[in-house]
């Protein structure tokens, strides 16, 4: 089965820092990748997602998302972060086979805090 | 703003009692996914409707159950409620393969089970 793992669970940092999380997951074939981001008070939104090609995926909002197929990792990278940056971020993953599509699975999310 | 909407917003029910969310999928949209989001957890993958038929599930009991509707809308409807079904329901809607990963979320249904 997949499994999908985010390494931090709260991230605090201060306005205009690079922010890098981390996710890894547990699946030896294709994949399909996403990072999603709910703003306190509003519904998930997609920021950036991988199916095939350039490894190096460009989001909305400045964010970028790296696909390492050798380490299993697709981490969120922004490099100067804002103040309404601040959000759940979830990394998911589908394993793209035919009974599968559709089916994300989510990491617990990691909460991201932008000070002022 | 993803157009998917979800209604109620926020529902209180005791154990036992019988539950029904629903779900209006974004325009252009056939296929609705839903997802429990326990708190401090990430979704969790429920089951999934494509042109009115389940097409595939979780590990959810069978007192989770769902319908999709001509016009794509769909229902989530939970049994027997229990106390660790206190959560936020999210209906995701995307377009047919090979879109179906790219989906779009709702604001959810918040659920206590008291």
């Amino acid at each position: 089965a997949q499994s999908v793992s985010q390494h931090n669970h709260h991230v605090i940092l201060s306005e205009a820092a690079s922010l890098e999380l981390g996710c890894n997951y547990s699946y030896g074939g294709t994949v399909n990748l996403f990072w999603y981001v709910q703003y306190p008070g509003q519904h998930l939104q997609l920021l950036l997602k991988y199916f095939s090609g350039d490894p190096l995926v460009k989001g909305i909002k400045g964010f970028e998302a790296e696909f390492i197929k050798s380490k299993f990792s697709f981490n969120l990278r922004k490099p100067s972060v804002q103040w309404s940056d601040t959000a759940e971020y979830f990394c998911a993953v589908n394993a793209p086979t035919t009974d599968s599509w559709g089916k994300l699975q989510f990491g617990a999310g990691t909460q991201v805090v932008v000070t002022p | 703003e993803t157009g998917v909407t979800q209604s109620p917003t926020h529902l209180i029910k005791t154990r036992g009692q019988q539950v029904t969310l629903r779900c209006s999928s974004q325009s252009g949209h056939n296929t609705v996914s839903w997802y429990q989001q326990a708190l401090g957890q990430g979704p969790q993958f429920i089951f999934q409707y494509y042109r009115e038929e389940e097409n595939g599930r979780g590990n959810f009991p069978p007192r989770f159950s769902g319908l999709q509707f001509p016009n794509y809308s769909s229902e989530l409807n939970v049994n027997a409620l229990e106390l660790d079904d206190s959560a936020l329901y999210l209906c995701a809607s995307s377009q047919d393969y090979p879109d179906t990963d790219t989906q779009y979320f709702g604001p959810g249904t918040r659920l206590t089970v008291l």
